[in-house]
């Protein structure tokens, strides 16, 4: 059981490329989630999905594009990457109901430069 | 809205002294969960406690334990006879039906020396 696998772990940009983060669960959870984590920090909520097809903004959603086509993959897109999402980010996913017991990715360290 | 206060920013200790973490929340919810994650120098976030809200009762887990009380809104960690493996940074949450999603404390980095 994997869990929550996100690829890659580490990645540079330079400012106006564009690249997409995986993540993947294999727990047959509805609920996914994109945090972004800046330096010295708590981890700021950017997309969130309940399920397949159905997706959502959180708090900080701007600069970023996320797809919930299969229950497993939550993908977050960047388009134009720009310093200030310079940031280590992470996926999340959970069952429904009101447990909220969240499993974490290990997280992308992502610089752009 | 949801809002948790983790008002300690960083905090030293030498290594066998007992450390408390202090956790502030806010929300109108009367159902909620609460969460203390450890975010050891690796990066990875591991959790280590989830409490509902109707569940005041302490509990303690070898060398940590949590303190919640509802009427001062407060979910406070304390971390008996520290170690340097406990050297981290703590955050603090909270998960809300009405939100659908866990709001996370700025968290309180721990370093603890010998």
């Amino acid at each position: 059981n994997a869990g929550v696998t996100q690829t890659p772990k580490f990645r540079i940009l330079k400012i106006g490329q564009s690249m997409t983060l995986q993540c993947a669960q294999d727990m047959n959870h509805n609920y996914m989630y994109w945090y972004r984590q800046d330096p010295g920090m708590g981890l700021k909520l950017i997309y969130y999905s309940v399920g397949a097809g159905i997706t959502d903004k959180g708090e900080v959603p701007n600069g970023y594009n996320v797809s919930r086509s299969t229950t497993e993959d939550f993908p977050l897109r960047l388009e134009l990457a720009a310093p200030s999402q310079t940031s280590v980010y992470f996926c999340a996913s959970r069952l429904e109901g009101f447990s909220g017991g969240y499993t974490f990715g290990s997280g992308t360290r992502l610089t752009v430069v | 809205a949801q809002k948790v206060t983790q008002a300690q920013t960083e905090i030293s200790v030498v290594e066998k002294e007992d450390v408390t973490l202090d956790c502030v929340y806010e929300t109108r919810d009367t159902t909620y969960y609460l969460f203390w994650y450890k975010q050891p120098p690796s990066g990875e976030l591991v959790f280590l406690i989830r409490r509902n809200s109707f569940d005041e009762q302490n509990e303690i887990s070898g060398r940590y334990s949590w303190n919640f009380q509802k009427s001062t809104s407060s979910f406070n960690f304390t971390i008996t006879a520290s170690q340097v493996v406990d050297s981290a940074v703590y955050f603090c949450a909270l998960f809300t039906g009405t939100a659908s999603k866990l709001t996370f404390g700025t968290g309180t980095r721990l370093q603890v020396t010998l």
